[in-house]
């Protein structure tokens, strides 16, 4: 396994469309995250799963961002009615529980950049 | 709630020389992780180096040592012989552990220059 992979990597929209960005995370990782970073920034968190169930969701996210990781592996992100303010590197991550081996870094993805036009 | 600070936006530092990064961090978990990661150019994030919060001893891995002040809640990063190839953003980050939920927050990290 070589990391966690983003895709697409690049996507331009026009405002009012629909995006959705999926994330592959390392095959044995149990936990998987998404961030969201616009430049100069540090990554703000959007939500995580453990497994397949989403265990918190952050509360400065629109009901216009869903996602889901169906049967615990990957997982897809979708935007709906894209604003220019949802502009930004959208980055996934994943970790083993920290508890059973190491100290549950995050694995970070190369991201998707989103620009909406 | 948990809050991460980093006061430096930017820092110069001459290669070879050591430089400070600095991170506090506000949490009432007693048990709780703190994460560097660096973010050059090209975009991708490398963790660094981590220290959890019972652990007696700073953590050390290679050229990175982390100043770790409980009482302070402070976890400054610490690069030795600095070289170019060090220029990049650094993120300070903090993962709580006892309240059953696992969430990473970062602060909005530090642009370093190495300069040759």
């Amino acid at each position: 396994d070589t990391g966690v992979s983003q895709d697409p990597r690049h996507k331009i929209t026009k405002r009012g469309q629909n995006v959705t960005f999926r994330c592959d995370p390392i095959s044995e990782h149990n936990r998987l995250y998404w961030y969201r970073q616009t430049l100069g920034q540090g990554p703000e968190f959007l939500t995580y799963f453990q497994n397949e169930a989403q265990l918190e969701k952050s509360r400065l996210l629109s009901d216009r961002f869903s996602a889901e990781r169906p049967k615990g592996s990957f997982s897809t992100l979708e935007i709906q009615r894209t604003e220019q303010g949802d502009s930004a590197m959208y980055l996934c991550a994943s970790s083993l529980e920290y508890r059973r081996e190491g100290p549950g870094e995050l694995f970070f993805g190369e991201g998707s950049r989103l620009t909406v036009l | 709630a948990q809050k991460i600070t980093q006061t430096q936006p930017g820092m110069f530092v001459q290669e070879k020389e050591a430089v400070t990064l600095d991170c506090t961090y506000d949490t009432s978990d007693p048990s709780y992780g703190l994460f560097w990661y660096k973010q050059p150019s090209s975009g991708e994030m490398i963790f660094l180096i981590y220290q959890g919060s019972y652990d007696q001893q700073n953590a050390t891995e290679g050229r990175y040592s982390l100043n770790f002040q409980k009482a302070r809640k402070s976890a400054n990063l610490v690069i030795s012989a600095s070289q170019l190839g060090d220029s990049a953003m650094y993120f300070c980050a903090m993962r709580e552990g006892s309240s059953g939920t696992y969430k990473y927050i970062f602060g909005t990290g530090t642009r370093l220059k190495v300069l040759a």
